[in-house]
């Protein structure tokens, strides 16, 4: 079955710095790539997803790349902000299963 | 916000007790799937409920059963609690984009087995 590993658990940076998140995947089937940003006591928040048929897509001061010959994808926050800090998964999902495989998250603290 | 939502928001539980978690899905969502989040983890697959039918489920004991109803509302009832089934539980509901299925989640249901 499908296995994400995501990095790293914890980053911090400061406010104005670029943050990046790193995963990989083990099912090369898999065809959707979503991220999630969880604050603390909340439900998790789709904040962007990728597609396999594309390398990158932006929002605004996000971005996700893809690497299907590595099985791996990425995200990008620009110009940090205070309220960036939160839980960030991302997940995985084959062709034909909605079942998402999550990471195990990166705890993100953007300092002011 | 989406428009998922969950009832209870906080429940506490006795070892052996069995409970109903229920989820009302966003408008126009047919598809409801249910995840485990213990505490510091990512969310695990429970099972995926379809026009009413179990149309996928991960590894969980059959303990864990669910329901979807026409409205595609769904309930996740756990029999026989223990101690690890204390965890955030989420239900997702699905709407078909360009061929794929974004999951927006409900605001989940925390439980506490004691």
């Amino acid at each position: 079955g499908e296995n994400v590993e995501q990095h790293p658990s914890t980053l911090s940076v400061q406010e104005g710095d670029s943050a990046v998140i790193k995963c990989t995947y083990s099912d090369s089937a898999s065809n959707y790539f979503p991220w999630y940003k969880q604050e603390l006591g909340k439900r998790p928040q789709l904040i962007i997803d990728i597609r396999s048929n594309v390398g990158e897509k932006k929002d605004q001061r996000i971005a996700v790349t893809l690497n299907k010959t590595a099985k791996h994808f990425s995200l990008h926050i620009t110009e940090t902000q205070p309220e960036d800090s939160a839980v960030y998964f991302c997940a995985a999902r084959a062709t034909g299963f909605q079942k998402l495989v999550f990471g195990t998250g990166t705890r993100l603290l953007v300092s002011p | 916000e989406t428009g998922v939502t969950q009832s209870p928001t906080h429940l506490i539980k006795t070892r052996g007790q069995q409970v109903t978690l229920r989820c009302s899905s966003q408008s126009g969502h047919n598809t409801v799937s249910w995840y485990q989040q213990a505490l510091g983890q990512g969310p695990q697959f429970i099972f995926q409920y379809y026009r009413e039918e179990e149309n996928g489920r991960g590894n969980f004991p059959p303990r864990f059963s669910g329901l979807q109803f026409p409205n595609y509302s769904s309930e996740l009832n756990v029999n026989a609690l223990e101690l690890d089934d204390s965890a955030l539980y989420l239900c997702a509901s699905s709407q078909l984009i360009a061929g794929t299925y974004e999951q927006y989640f409900g605001p989940g249901t925390r439980l506490t087995v004691t």
